[in-house]
């Protein structure tokens, strides 16, 4: 058990919806960041919050977004859904936005979305 | 596009036996992290080793890095049952995101 919490876990939806993904992070916890996995391939950034604020994006349209809220725990947003979307999203918490400090960064169990 | 790659795509062998896989990358780096997913489940973290570190253990876990060669290896020592999963490596560059590759899947044989 990491104490990142994803919901939905699984969850089927439309071409052209929109769809919302939570996550709550780790106790004392400050940086959550957001993964897309595509079946076969490993995980693709698509943005991270520190303390509420965008701390950095990776090569995903706007129709991406999130949230961080005070408690720390996360949002991410998909507008306009592709059906090239369909994915397992991760949700990634650490302290002090983990990567390059060294702080372990911990994984939830992800959520599937399914576009049709 | 993917920092790192690694090799090989897929591996079998027997419970007991070694398991080695690698990992090169591109750029130079701050850190190398390995990670360990079971099928369709979050990540794992197992061992982030330094750029300026050349070997790290962890249980039955042994990672090299080997910078000249931006390359680095992940060594399961007395395979179990429980090993089988996929391992990706994630390089970490002068920022916040981790940068996986497509990952080696291991199966271990009873």
């Amino acid at each position: 058990e990491t104490g990142v919490t994803q919901s939905p876990t699984h969850l089927i939806k439309t071409r052209g919806q929109q769809v919302t993904l939570r996550c709550s992070s780790q106790s004392g916890h400050n940086t959550v960041s957001w993964y897309q996995q595509a079946l076969g391939q490993g995980p693709q950034f698509i943005f991270q919050y520190y303390r509420e604020e965008e701390n950095g994006r990776g090569n995903f349209p706007p129709r991406f977004s999130g949230l961080q809220f005070p408690n720390y725990s996360s949002e991410l947003n998909v507008n306009a859904l592709e059906l090239d979307d369909s994915a397992l999203y991760l949700c990634a918490s650490s302290f002090e936005t983990g990567a390059l400090s060294g702080n372990t960064i911990y994984f939830g169990e992800g959520s599937w979305l399914t576009v049709v | 596009s993917q920092q790192g790659e690694e090799d090989p795509q897929a591996l079998s062998i027997q419970e007991g036996e070694n398991a080695t896989m690698n990992c090169s990358y591109k750029t130079s780096i701050n850190n190398l992290q390995w990670y360990r997913q079971n099928s369709g489940r979050g990540l794992v973290h197992l061992i982030l080793i330094r750029s300026n570190e050349r070997e790290k253990h962890s249980g039955r876990l042994r990672v090299t890095l080997d910078t000249s060669k931006k390359s680095s290896s992940l060594l399961i020592t007395a395979s179990r049952a429980a090993d089988t999963a996929s391992y990706f490596c994630a390089t970490v560059l002068n920022d916040y995101k981790l940068s996986f590759g497509a990952g080696t899947t291991v199966t271990v044989r009873a």
